[in-house]
């Protein structure tokens, strides 16, 4: 079965400073990744997907951006957060829609 | 496009009760389902998913869902809940292909008391 790392866990940043969140899979090659932010009250929102190594694509635009330098690493990144930003954020992947995602255990990001 | 709608956003009941938690969709094409449950500062962990076959499908910690077709409906469901079960729980749709992410409900949080 799929492992999935995330870290930081929780981070606090200042407005105006930049991000870079990472998260690994174990368990599975060429897996499809996933970034989810979820806010409070308001379900989870894609944010970007990838079916492959350098594939990004971005379902909302603002001024997060994602890479994907390995297989099985998968980076969101800012040079500028926002106070919008604040929320938890999820990978997630998966090795073919009917199997279902595999989420990691999130990271918790405040913008102050 | 696909789009899942979660009918209530709080579920409060007492510990041995029965539960339901309602879920529809909508779509123009066929569609895998699946529930999350999502405890306090976690990621989300996969209860149960249809794929075909049977509509009644039953997955982790004593839950099951009915799919219903003609409803566009995949409600879940627990006989007896317990306090552990209080979290929220997410409902998913994701179009039949490999690569399309899955389309969340807004969660119905689920809380158990005593």
């Amino acid at each position: 079965s799929q492992t999935i790392h995330q870290w930081p866990a929780t981070l606090v940043q200042p407005v105006g400073s930049p991000l870079s969140l990472e998260c690994t899979v174990e368990g599975t090659s060429n897996p499809n990744l996933y970034w989810y932010r979820q806010a409070a009250g308001r379900g989870l929102q894609l944010l970007f997907y990838s079916v492959g190594i350098g594939q990004i694509s971005s379902e909302v635009p603002q001024n997060l951006s994602a890479s994907r330098p390995q297989d099985r690493q998968f980076i969101l990144s800012s040079k500028k957060l926002l106070l919008s930003d604040s929320g938890f954020y999820l990978c997630a992947a998966d090795s073919g829609g009917y199997l279902g995602q595999y989420f990691g255990p999130g990271t918790r990001l405040t913008v102050t | 496009a696909q789009s899942v709608t979660q009918l209530d956003s709080q579920v409060p009941v007492f510990e041995e009760a029965p539960v339901e938690l309602r879920c529809n969709y909508s779509s123009s094409v066929s569609v895998y389902l699946f529930w999350y449950v999502q405890y306090p500062n976690q990621g989300l962990q996969l209860l149960l998913k249809y794929l075909s076959g049977s509509t009644l499908v039953k997955g982790i910690n004593g839950f099951e869902a009915e799919f219903n077709k003609s409803q566009t409906s995949f409600h879940l469901r627990k006989p007896s809940v317990h306090i552990s079960d209080t979290a929220e729980y997410f409902c998913a749709v994701s179009v039949i292909q490999a690569g399309t992410a899955l389309i969340f409900g807004k969660g119905t949080t689920l809380s158990v008391s005593s």
